[in-house]
C-alpha cells in the first residue's frame, strides 16, 4: 500500500507570500496525484489533478508539479480565502487497487 | 449545476445498520464512476469504496469490507452505502464524491453525518 506524507503539518505565512506544501509517496504513483483544499465545515475542493492540471474554476495562483514520488502544491500569493487545510490523493494502480489520502497540511494565518 | 447530495446519516447504536443514499443532478450519472469518502472528527480523510460507473467493479477499503456494501442505480441517479455492524470509529462525516480521469475526486456532496453511539 502507498503512503503519503505531507510536510510541513502546519504552514503560518501571511497574506500575500508563497506557500509551497510538499506531498512525498512511499513509492512511484507517476503523475497519478491531486490536490483537495478544505475549509471548516465544507467538503473538500478539487484544486489539482494529475499533478499539474488545474481543476476546473480554481485560480492561477494554485500550481502543482512533480512526478513519481515527490510533488509540489504552490499557491504564489495567499488570499484571504486560502487559509485551509490541504490534502493530496493517489489511486494505486496495483492490487490493493485503492484511493489515499495524505493526512494534510493546515495554512494558518500568521 | 452539478451537484451531489447525501442523505440518510444518523445516530445509530454500535452494530447496528444505515443506509446512505447520495442524489446525483446535473450531469450524466451513468457515465462516471462513483465513490464513498469519510472524515471523523477533526481528522483527515479516507476513502472507503469505489463502484464503476456499471456496478461491474466495486472496491473497499480494508477498514470497511465485509461490513459496507456499495451500490448504484442508474435509473434513480443514485448512490448508496449499505453500512452495517456499526462501530465507534465509524463516526464520521460520509461524502459521496464523482471520480474523474479514474484518479481524482471532482465534485462531492456536503456530506452527510454518522455517529455511532450506545
Amino acid at each position: 500500500e502507498i503512503v503519503l506524507t505531507q510536510s510541513p503539518a502546519t504552514l503560518s505565512l501571511s497574506p500575500g507570500e508563497r506557500a509551497t506544501l510538499s506531498c512525498r509517496a512511499s513509492q512511484s504513483v507517476s503523475s497519478s496525484l491531486a490536490w483537495y483544499q478544505q475549509k471548516p465545515g465544507q467538503a473538500p475542493r478539487l484544486l489539482i489533478y494529475d499533478a499539474s492540471n488545474r481543476a476546473t474554476g480554481i485560480p492561477a495562483r494554485f500550481s502543482g508539479s512533480g512526478s513519481g514520488t515527490d510533488f509540489t502544491l504552490t499557491i504564489s500569493s495567499l488570499e484571504p480565502e486560502d487559509f485551509a487545510v490541504y490534502y493530496c490523493q493517489q489511486r494505486s494502480n496495483w492490487p490493493p487497487d485503492i484511493f489515499t489520502f495524505g493526512p494534510g497540511t493546515k495554512v494558518t494565518i500568521k | 449545476e452539478v451537484q451531489l447530495v447525501e442523505s440518510g446519516g444518523g445516530l445509530v447504536q454500535p452494530e447496528g445498520s444505515l443506509r446512505l443514499s447520495c442524489a446525483a443532478s446535473g450531469f450524466t450519472f451513468s457515465n462516471y464512476d462513483m465513490n464513498w469518502v469519510r472524515q471523523a472528527p477533526g481528522k483527515g480523510l479516507e476513502w472507503i469504496s469505489y463502484i464503476a460507473s456499471s456496478s461491474i467493479t466495486i472496491y473497499y477499503a480494508d477498514s470497511v469490507k465485509g461490513r459496507f456494501t456499495i451500490s448504484r442505480d442508474n435509473a434513480k441517479n443514485s448512490l448508496y452505502l449499505q453500512m452495517n455492524s456499526l462501530r465507534a470509529e465509524d463516526t464520521a462525516v460520509y461524502y459521496c464524491a464523482r471520480l474523474i480521469a479514474g484518479r481524482a475526486f471532482d465534485i462531492w456532496g456536503q456530506g452527510t453525518m454518522v455517529t455511532v453511539s450506545s
